[in-house]
């Protein structure tokens, strides 16, 4: 079966922007979680959804936010866009959240974002 | 191929060797463990998990060795091949909200010499 499908693949966008990323998840997984990678920080958590409902969410500011439609597949936004949310935005889906299943979430392969 | 990380600690070890990568948590509420490899230009794969009520998991060439006194993860991979080339990330979760909020180790870079 088809894997995490992220879009677009790359995108670049001018500081002060606004930028929207998709996610389509197994088909089936109701869970889908968002994190961004820099070489900086490392890998870390945005947020996770769960049948339309944020279930968790990590240390970023207001300006990241999600959703999650009625068929699993989600969105990320980022407003007023800072140089530093460059990065590789990742998502990742599991049937119903990790370590109520077998191993862990199933990620795509990102969306390289690039502030100028 | 696209960088994960820079500066990364990194393991050179020849083809058939063992390798062992180590990870360090912080989290005494973390109890689910997940150990990911990140191939460049590619999403993190799951490779292995443990719960905190065990101290040792095995699979398929790899196991997985959970210290919690210390804090301490490893993953040992038996027979290392050139494919096993990659970054190595633990995650560890901690309960919230009827799922898990992960935290991610900043990676081992795997070399693997034939």
């Amino acid at each position: 079966k088809a894997g995490v499908t992220q879009t677009p693949r790359y995108l670049i966008k001018t500081r002060g922007q606004q930028v929207t990323l998709s996610c389509s998840p197994i088909s089936g997984h109701r869970s889908v979680s968002w994190y961004q990678q820099t070489p900086g920080q490392g890998l870390q958590f945005l947020f996770e959804y769960f049948s339309e409902t944020q279930r968790n969410k990590g240390n970023f500011p207001g300006r990241f936010s999600g959703r999650q439609f009625s068929n699993s597949r989600s969105e990320m936004n980022v407003s007023t866009l800072e140089l530093g949310d460059s990065a590789l935005y990742l998502c990742a889906s599991s049937l119903v959240g990790i370590g109520q299943g077998i191993g862990g979430y199933t990620f795509g392969s990102g969306t390289r974002l690039t502030v100028v | 191929g696209e960088s994960v990380g820079l500066h990364l600690p990194t393991l050179s070890v020849q083809e058939g060797d063992n390798s062992i990568i180590n990870c360090a948590y912080s989290n005494s509420a973390s109890d689910y463990f997940i150990w990911y490899k990140q191939e460049s230009g590619k999403g993190p794969q799951f490779i292995i998990d443990i719960r905190s009520n065990m101290d040792k998991r095995q699979g398929q060439r790899v196991t997985v060795l959970l210290n919690k006194t210390v804090k301490h993860l490893s993953l040992q991979i038996a027979a290392t091949q050139p494919g096993d080339s990659a970054v190595y990330f633990c995650a560890e979760n901690f309960a919230s909200g009827g799922s898990y909020i992960p935290t991610f180790g900043r990676g081992t870079s795997l070399i693997v010499h034939p």
